[in-house]
């Protein structure tokens, strides 16, 4: 278990409003990614981090940013909620890109 | 652009009966394949993955298939158990680049 946790676990809020979610690790991995689920869709990535202050684009990274500041935390910011952002959001970890990821329990969001 | 693909939602099996889980992709170009089970409320959790230079990785009551020539590979839990019962994910990834995910399969296993 990579130690991996995640906040808030639910969350509410309306639209047009700022939303940060919050990931942190304890194993010291390299990588840091946010992924959203959604039915139909699987989990697919909205950003990834290969290190402090490097991040990249994932497959659906439009209405997203992210930041990382330091080795263990992970920050994914909705900068205006819609309501299209509604799903499960989870953070995962890995060693390296292409190999298995460690995933945190989800953060649902509900945007209204 | 979905380049895996989990073609079933849903299998329900008999419990200690074998559970095929099915996987398609499309990009060739990818090396590594992986499974992940999900129960609700949890985050995935890698169960067994494969390389592309093997055709077959067994763990235990797992073991996965991989057809290159189909683009297909499988998931096998013999015997399946009740506690197996959990949404599968098929993941895929080319060398250093992302992973890409099917879109589940719910696995359900009656006693």
């Amino acid at each position: 278990d990579a130690g991996i946790t995640q906040s808030p676990r639910h969350k509410v809020t309306e639209t047009g409003t700022p939303v940060t979610l919050r990931c942190h690790q304890t194993e010291n991995h390299r990588y840091m990614y946010w992924y959203r689920q959604d039915p139909g869709h699987g989990l697919r990535l909205i950003h990834y981090s290969y290190g402090v202050k490097d991040t990249d684009k994932g497959e659906v990274s439009d209405g997203y940013s992210v930041s990382r500041s330091k080795t263990e935390d992970f920050l994914l910011t909705l900068e205006s909620a819609t309501s299209s952002q509604t799903s499960v959001y989870f953070c995962a970890t890995g060693r390296d890109r292409d190999t298995e990821a460690f995933f945190g329990q989800g953060t649902r969001l509900t945007v209204v | 652009d979905q380049q895996v693909k989990q073609n079933s939602p849903s299998l329900s099996v008999q419990e200690g009966r074998i559970s095929i889980l099915n996987c398609d992709y499309t990009n060739s170009m990818f090396d590594y394949f992986l499974w992940y089970k999900k129960y609700p409320a949890e985050g995935p959790t890698f169960l067994i993955s494969i390389s592309s230079i093997k055709d077959k990785n067994e763990d235990g009551r797992f073991t996965v298939f991989l057809n290159k020539s189909a683009k297909h590979l499988s998931l096998h839990i013999v015997p399946s158990q009740p506690g197996d019962s959990a949404v599968y994910f098929c993941a895929a990834s080319v060398e250093n680049n992302d992973m890409r995910f099917g879109a589940g399969t719910r696995l359900t296993v009656k006693p």
